[in-house]
């Protein structure tokens, strides 16, 4: 079946590391992969996607390159500030697909 | 640009009492998507419609709960006789069949406090 595997959290950093959170993930098909954000309170906001092997997605500073050799597409940031605490969620829908599956998330807290 | 929009934000209500949230998409978006979400859990699918029409229903979704987008514009969740396993956030989602990689747009949710 299709799947989602991301690290546990929380992650917490100081302002300004190095950040990534892991996600893999299983599917029968070619997959689109995804990053959405989640704020307190809020929906999930896409952050970031790439629909293809070797695409590289970017916004707002963050990264993740879909790599179907390690079925991976782990995001990154270089430098991260506290209004990125959110918990980050990876996910993929199969192409031709319409259900979009969801890892579990993880929790970014980012310290001052 | 308007979003996906979801009424209400919150309804606390009594076990057994029935529920209704409302879902308005992006304008142009014929898919719409409702989701569940617990806490400390990514958003677990419940149904699909393509236009109006109901195209799947998840497991999830047992005979309390029930779903229309009668104009293939907005939707209805319905909650039958809710129970405290109720409680979550049910997420409303749009995408357009022309867009690539199947984006879908979340609303802001809507909170359920089944007391």
């Amino acid at each position: 079946g299709n799947s989602v595997t991301q690290m546990e959290g929380p992650v917490t950093l100081s302002e300004e590391a190095f950040l990534t959170i892991n996600c893999t993930y299983t599917a029968t098909g070619y997959p689109s992969l995804f990053w959405y954000v989640q704020y307190p309170g809020e929906g999930l906001q896409l952050l970031l996607k790439a629909t293809k092997a070797d695409d590289k997605g970017s916004n707002k500073g963050f990264e993740a390159t879909y790599r179907k050799e390690t079925t991976s597409f782990h995001l990154e940031k270089g430098s991260v500030q506290v209004s990125d605490s959110a918990v980050y969620f990876c996910a993929l829908t199969i192409a031709g697909g319409f259900k979009t599956i969801f890892g579990a998330g993880t929790r970014l807290f980012v310290k001052a | 640009d308007t979003g996906v929009s979801q009424d209400p934000r919150h309804k606390i209500t009594k076990r057994g009492q029935n529920v209704t949230f409302r879902c308005d998409p992006i304008s142009e978006h014929n898919r719409l998507y409702w989701y569940r979400q617990t806490l400390g859990q990514g958003p677990e699918f419940l149904t699909y419609f393509q236009n109006e029409a109901q195209l799947e229903k998840s497991r999830l979704l047992s005979d309390r709960f029930s779903a229309e987008r009668p104009k293939g514009s907005f939707s209805t969740l319905e909650i039958q006789r809710t129970e405290q396993g109720d409680s979550a956030m049910y997420l409303c989602a749009s995408s357009s069949l022309m867009n690539s990689g199947n984006t879908i747009y979340f609303g802001e949710g809507s909170w359920l406090t089944v007391v």
